[in-house]
């Protein structure tokens, strides 16, 4: 399977925990964004990454989030104190250099108690 | 802010009939459009995109038309099909920066 992978798929947490996100891109894709969705809306932006630098972060990145890309291969996000407002489908998508069709992949649904 | 907007939450259509699929952008600076589809469970994917410097561009039964001074874009699917029943969602960006992405219509092709 090529395609962009996420895990996990599926996270629940108490209110305050600290929750961690990989993101495996296209391997041959040098950008790599993450997104947020919550019901009845589409992807927000919240950053992307041209390899390991990290490009643009949306203000809804608070300072609780964090994202790295340290080899500009896979990529974390972590969300520090998680209150019950994160509670969201969390995207991440690929592209190749040049492009701009995303690739995206199935997301991490994140339900905060 | 919504510089990208889907103001019908859903649209319903026979199959075999036109569906038509509308988006709304305020900002001036996007250059590049793109359709993207949605199953439950899955991320979007890749439907279809058109440049500003076009009017329109065809994919087999999906068609997205352009119009710049309206900063309008609509996705038009014929015949539909009920394997086209899926929440849509109208992407843009300025010049390969971040995409900015639409509240999306869901559809749904009635055998």
């Amino acid at each position: 399977d090529t395609g962009v992978s996420q895990d996990p798929r599926h996270k629940i947490t108490k209110r305050g925990q600290n929750v961690t996100f990989r993101c495996d891109p296209i391997s041959e894709h040098n950008r790599l964004y993450w997104y947020r969705q919550t019901l009845g809306q589409g992807p927000e932006f919240l950053t992307y990454f041209q390899n390991e630098a990290q490009l643009e972060k949306s203000r809804l990145l608070s300072d609780r989030f964090s994202a790295e890309r340290p080899k500009g291969s896979f990529s974390t996000l972590e969300i520090q104190r998680t209150e019950q407002g994160d509670s969201a489908m969390y995207l991440c998508a690929s592209s190749p250099m040049g492009s701009e069709k995303l690739f995206f992949g199935s997301g991490t649904q994140l339900s905060v108690l | 802010d919504q510089q990208v907007k889907q103001n019908s939450p859903s649209l319903s259509v026979q199959e075999g009939r036109i569906s038509i699929l509308n988006c709304d952008y305020t900002n001036s600076m996007f250059d590049y459009f793109l359709w993207y589809k949605k199953y439950p469970a899955e991320g979007p994917t890749f439907l279809i995109s058109i440049s500003s410097i076009k009017d329109k561009n065809e994919d087999g039964r999906f068609t997205v038309f352009l119009n710049k001074s309206a900063k309008h874009l609509s996705l038009h699917i014929v015949p539909s099909q009920p394997g086209d029943s899926a929440v849509y969602f109208c992407a843009a960006s300025a010049s390969n920066n971040d995409m900015r992405f639409g509240a999306g219509t869901r559809l749904t092709v009635k055998p």
